[in-house]
């Protein structure tokens, strides 16, 4: 069985601060991650995917994901944040013997200016 | 635009009424999914169609019936609903089942049961 675990409801920050939104997975199967951020009265978009090779993916609008296979981890980072980043972020990971995506709770980001 | 169309954007329907959640979309897909988002909790995954044959139901009440006539719409259809199934109900498509899915999803109908 997969899981996810969004550590963080909510993460206030200042603009132009960096932030990093934490995630954990339980699987014990090899995974797929990802990070989608949804805006306010939107739906969902994906912001980056982890699939194979280099653990550190780089996304949309500057954010990055580094995937600790060891600590089962794939926290998402961006070094300077800006106000259009305030938003709601989940993490979700399929593993290799399922095709649908388990999500976390979601954390939202507000960012002030 | 997402490639992912639902209609309507807000809904307001009383415990008796039956209506309807249209999604469609444009990216060539095969499969379609409906989930439920309720406050801070998980998305909650209701119901999975590829090549327009539903493979998945996850213990979804009968008061929500899903449809889907062709691989680019979705239908759900509402009828007798509870005030706890208010919530943003969202419509998603992936290029099939196979893994990795990454999903598309479209802006969520949010629906409000008086």
């Amino acid at each position: 069985a997969q899981s996810v675990t969004q550590l963080d409801s909510q993460v206030p920050v200042f603009e132009e601060a960096p932030v990093e939104l934490r995630c954990n997975y339980s699987s014990s199967v090899s995974v797929y991650l990802f990070w989608y951020v949804q805006y306010p009265n939107q739906g969902l978009q994906l912001l980056l995917k982890y699939l194979s090779g280099s653990t550190l993916v780089k996304g949309i609008n500057g954010f990055e994901a580094e995937f600790n296979k060891s600590q089962t981890s794939f926290h998402l980072r961006k070094p300077s944040v800006h106000i259009s980043d305030t938003a709601e972020y989940f993490c979700a990971v399929v593993s290799g013997g399922s095709y649908i995506p388990t999500f976390g709770r979601g954390t939202s980001l507000i960012v002030h200016p | 635009e997402t490639g992912v169309t639902q209609t309507p954007r807000h809904l307001v329907m009383g415990m008796t009424n039956k209506k309807s959640l249209k999604c469609e979309q444009h990216l060539g897909h095969n499969a379609m999914y409906w989930y439920k988002q309720s406050a801070k909790k998980p998305l909650e995954l209701m119901f999975v169609y590829s090549l327009e044959e539903r493979v998945e139901n996850n213990s979804v009440p009968s008061r929500f019936s899903p449809e889907c006539p062709n691989s680019s719409h979705l239908f759900l259809h509402l009828h007798t609903l509870q005030p706890e199934d208010s919530a943003l109900y969202l419509c998603a498509s992936s290029q099939d089942r196979g893994s990795p899915n990454i999903q598309y999803f479209g802006a969520g109908t949010r629906l409000s049961v008086l």
